[in-house]
């Protein structure tokens, strides 16, 4: 069956405090695509990264990285620097199929409060 | 490119009444599909539309339906409300089939609320 779980429900770091967002997956297919979302207080779900099921490479954009190990099913989400703008519910989502033509699997998302 | 555009982007509905969402799709991109988020149970998938027909579903009663129109615009349809259906829909558009795997990019959403 699939399933994404991000078991950590809520994260508050300091303003510039590094911060790891969790994701863990199960599915039995050999093609998959992993994303990850941000959702502001405005609710609407903004696209981060998409990562599919043979490229194990790490990907670094500005202050955000993403570590994705198909050995222990994981995706994770690193915030370098950590600013009050970060402050979002962060979903990690997970589309079966050669084309990820599948619905997106959501995990139940982790709040990350960012103080000054 | 204009994003995804939701309307309207709250609601107010009695329970028993019928209540329609719009959402018309990124310039270009073919397929819509819909999203329920409720506290407890969190984003889930209802449906997906693709060239006017749907092709794929969620575990959702036959009280939510949709359509999508020759312009790619699309709407769910929720009939006899319930209170649980209180929640935010959000709407998504991709290209597909592109090729290659698609993203979806979300519209704001639309806040229903059944009284």
């Amino acid at each position: 069956a699939q399933k994404v779980t991000q078991a950590q429900t809520e994260i508050s770091v300091v303003e510039k405090e590094d911060v790891t967002l969790d994701c863990v997956y199960e599915t039995r297919d050999t093609t998959y695509y992993l994303f990850w979302y941000k959702q502001p207080p405005s609710g609407e779900l903004v696209f981060l990264i998409r990562r599919n099921s043979f490229d194990e490479q790490n990907e670094i954009s500005g202050r955000y990285s993403w570590n994705f190990q198909k050995s222990t099913s994981s995706f994770n989400f690193t915030i370098t620097a950590s600013q009050v703008v970060d402050s979002a519910v962060y979903f990690c989502a997970l589309s079966e199929g050669a084309l990820g033509t599948d619905k997106l699997i959501f995990g139940t998302g982790t709040r990350l409060q960012v103080f000054p | 490119k204009a994003g995804v555009t939701q309307t309207p982007r709250y609601l107010i509905k009695t329970r028993g009444q019928q209540v329609t969402l719009s959402c018309s799709p990124i310039s270009g991109h073919r397929s819509v599909s819909w999203y329920q988020q409720t506290p407890g149970q969190g984003l889930q998938f209802l449906f997906e539309y693709f060239s006017e027909t749907q092709r794929n579903k969620g575990n959702f009663p036959g009280r939510f339906s949709g359509r999508q129109f020759s312009n790619s615009r699309s709407e769910m349809n929720v009939s006899t409300l319930e209170l649980g259906d209180s929640a935010l829909y959000l709407c998504a558009s991709r290209h597909f089939p592109s090729g290659t795997t698609d993203t979806q990019y979300f519209g704001p959403g639309t806040r229903l609320t059944v009284l």
